[in-house]
């Protein structure tokens, strides 16, 4: 088992370009969660998927953000028309079902850098 | 608002010492509360957790202690080694296990 996988691990745009941040979930997991890390600080929540559902998207604003968990293939987190104040880390964890924190798992992120 | 925060930004203690890194929070209905680990580069580790009717409870090597009356979390590490350098985050969450509000971190150095 592979694990939770993100990539890529660093990203680099300049500002007005798309992000698009991939994450494979663990096998037998269809539940996945995005969260955003800015240097020195804890993680936010962003969104919930499940495969083909957006279950929760509180966290994530309103523009220029979305994601999707498509029947086949990774999560996807895409961020359009990026700004420097989108320059953060971005994890996303799965688990095999929702309120399982201690079956949930973090990838290693992905760092995106808007220059 | 609610917040999650800790009281020490570092803590440094020599290894084979017992750690405790301490954890407010301000929301009185929060009812369930995690401990991650991550190290550098990597995602967090989930470490330990505890629901609000729970005062401790115990994993391998850790403790989360958790006063209610105070709002205070804790986290004590037993005989703390080199790998447990790390960042560890404290979470609360009221209701929902994955809308956790997480705290600034406290770095944790082993001293040889």
């Amino acid at each position: 088992n592979a694990g939770v996988m993100q990539n890529p691990r660093h990203l680099v745009r300049r500002r007005g370009q798309e992000a698009r941040l991939r994450c494979s979930p663990m096998k037998g997991h269809s539940h996945v969660y995005w969260y955003r890390q800015l240097p020195e600080e804890g993680l936010k929540f962003m969104v919930y998927l499940q495969k083909e559902n957006i279950i929760d998207e509180s966290g994530m604003p309103k523009e220029r953000f979305s994601a999707e968990f498509p029947k086949e293939g990774p999560s996807i987190l895409r961020i359009q028309q990026v700004v420097r104040g989108d320059s953060a880390a971005y994890f996303c964890a799965s688990s095999p079902r929702v309120e399982a924190n201690t079956e949930a798992f973090f990838g290693q992120g992905t760092r995106l850098t808007v220059v | 608002g609610e917040s999650v925060g800790l009281h020490l930004p570092t803590l440094s203690v020599q290894e084979g010492d017992n750690s405790i890194i301490n954890c407010a929070y301000s929301n009185s209905a929060s009812d369930y509360f995690i401990w991650y680990k991550q190290e550098s580069g990597k995602g967090p580790q989930f470490i330990i957790d505890i629901r609000s009717n729970m005062d401790k409870r115990q994993g391998q090597r850790v403790t989360v202690l958790l006063n209610k009356t105070v709002k205070h979390l804790s986290l004590q590490i037993a005989a703390t080694q080199p790998g447990d350098s790390a960042v560890y985050f404290c979470a609360e969450s009221k209701g929902s296990n994955y809308q956790l509000i997480w705290g600034a971190g406290t770095k944790l150095i082993i001293k040889p």
